[in-house]
């Protein structure tokens, strides 16, 4: 269990310009779910994938975002035309989806996210 | 539509003292309850969760919260803080449904002075 990892840690980018952000979950998570946090405040769900399907997607992630996560292991986070307000971490979590006892997603293991600086 | 309320920004305790982080939550659903820990820069590591059972969970690094459903709270409790113990804290509720996400409080930041 080598845990979440996202990859880049930093990015630094200008307004317009494009970043895409990567998230590996621990191997046997099918759930993935992004979130982001803005300074002062705590994380807000923005999407999650069951296995390769993305199920759910928060009014957060305008038509400038999409994610993917097509071979249900990774999954990728693209930003379009980046604007300041996009400046935030974004976090990455995965779960289990069913724990040893049937209950659901009771355990949420973060990465160490990816902070974004839009200048 | 479930929320979580962090009623206090700001901790700041001196070292060895007792501290106490508060979080209120509102549910129409039976909930679980999560406290998570982020240092600077850092992710989110889970310090303890409700799920069902004994209203009094212990976690990680002596910290300990109780579950109270009258009051729909679950604060978060250490007898005796150490400097290490600086970091911001999450208090976060889950509706344990299909969807799983978490619903985080703003955060508390607590200082731990020598």
């Amino acid at each position: 269990d080598t845990g979440v990892s996202q990859d880049p840690r930093h990015k630094i980018t200008k307004r317009g310009q494009n970043v895409t952000f990567r998230c590996d979950p621990i191997s046997e998570h099918n759930r993935l779910y992004w979130y982001r946090q803005t300074l002062g405040q705590g994380p807000e769900f923005l999407t999650y994938f069951q296995n390769e399907a993305q199920l759910e997607k928060s009014r957060l992630l305008s038509d400038r975002f999409s994610a993917e996560r097509p071979k249900g292991s990774f999954s990728t986070l693209e930003i379009q035309r980046t604007e300041q307000g996009d400046s935030a971490m974004y976090l990455c979590a995965s779960t289990r989806g069913i724990d040893r006892v049937g209950r659901k997603n009771t355990e949420a293991f973060f990465g160490q996210g990816t902070r974004l600086t839009v200048v | 539509a479930q929320s979580v309320t962090q009623l206090d920004s700001q901790v700041p305790v001196f070292e060895e003292a007792p501290v106490e982080l508060r979080c209120n939550y509102s549910s129409s659903v039976s909930v679980y309850l999560f406290w998570y820990v982020q240092y600077p820069n850092q992710g989110l590591q889970l310090l303890l969760k409700y799920l069902s059972g004994s209203t009094l969970v212990k976690g990680i690094n002596g910290f300990e919260a109780e579950f109270n459903k009258s009051q729909t709270s679950f604060h978060l409790r250490k007898p005796s803080v150490h400097i290490s113990d600086t970091a911001e804290y999450f208090c976060a509720v889950s509706g344990g449904g299909s969807q799983g996400n978490l619903i985080f409080g703003k955060g508390t930041k607590l200082s731990v002075k020598p």
